[in-house]
């Protein structure tokens, strides 16, 4: 089946510094890829939408300069935090279509702990 | 604008015995998508079932059915004989359809935490 990997699962980082997460389709080219956010208990808050070689479409409410989203190649995402908060820890999760319907995977999700 | 409500933020269920996890959802489309995802505590999203708009018959895999009714626009999710192994968070959520300026984004429901007593 259809594979997404995200990179890394954890990561702690110092307040300030900037974090970069990884989504790659291992298997198959994805014509779009979406970031989520969740917080503890919480449900999934899409942050942004991307298509390979475009810029990101971000939701309400989502700062786009804070939120680097850059979609290279149609099998690789990246989401980078900047000047990281402890307010930004939370729970990252990526997911790649291959189009519409029943055609979207997700990844392991990425466990943000700023400090 | 899309969304998808489900009103439960807790349920209890003995283990081997079904239980129905509700959802609504709100949309002016006519083609979307309805899925329903377990989480545990890891934090993936394991899929469980889809139902297309325009499928007319709801949709069944393994022990997961999913109860679709147009009309009232629910999707409710039938775990039958649950497992200790089901206690997780379960979400519904809403893909939009192919469509002018649709980009197939997937939005969730507030999530319903499942816990299967032994």
């Amino acid at each position: 089946g259809a594979v997404v990997s995200q990179h890394p699962s954890w990561v702690i980082c110092k307040s300030g510094t900037s974090v970069k997460i990884e989504c790659r389709s291992l298997d198959f080219q994805a014509t779009t890829m979406f970031w989520y956010r969740q917080f503890p208990k919480q449900s999934l808050m899409l942050m942004a939408t991307s298509n390979e070689g475009s810029k990101a479409t971000y939701e309400q409410g989502v700062e786009k300069d804070k939120f680097l989203i850059n979609h290279a190649s149609l099998t690789l995402s990246t989401l980078t935090v900047t000047s990281a908060h402890p307010e930004d820890s939370s729970f990252y999760i990526c997911s790649a279509s291959t189009g519409f319907g029943n055609t979207i995977y997700f990844g392991e999700g990425s466990w943000l702990t700023v400090v | 604008a899309q969304k998808i409500t489900q009103t439960q933020p807790g349920m209890f269920v003995q283990e081997k015995e079904a239980v129905t996890l509700d959802c609504t959802y709100d949309t002016s489309d006519q083609s979307y998508g309805l899925f329903w995802y377990k989480q545990p505590s890891s934090g993936e999203m394991i899929f469980l079932i889809y139902q297309g708009s325009y499928d007319e018959q709801n949709a069944t895999e393994g022990r997961y059915s999913l109860n679709f009714q147009k009309a009232r626009k629910s999707a409710n999710l039938v775990i039958s004989a649950s497992q200790l192994g089901d206690s997780a968070m379960y979400f519904c959520a809403m893909r939009e359809g192919r469509g002018s300026g649709n980009t197939g984004k997937l939005i969730f429901g507030q999530g319903t935490t499942l816990q299967v007593k032994p």
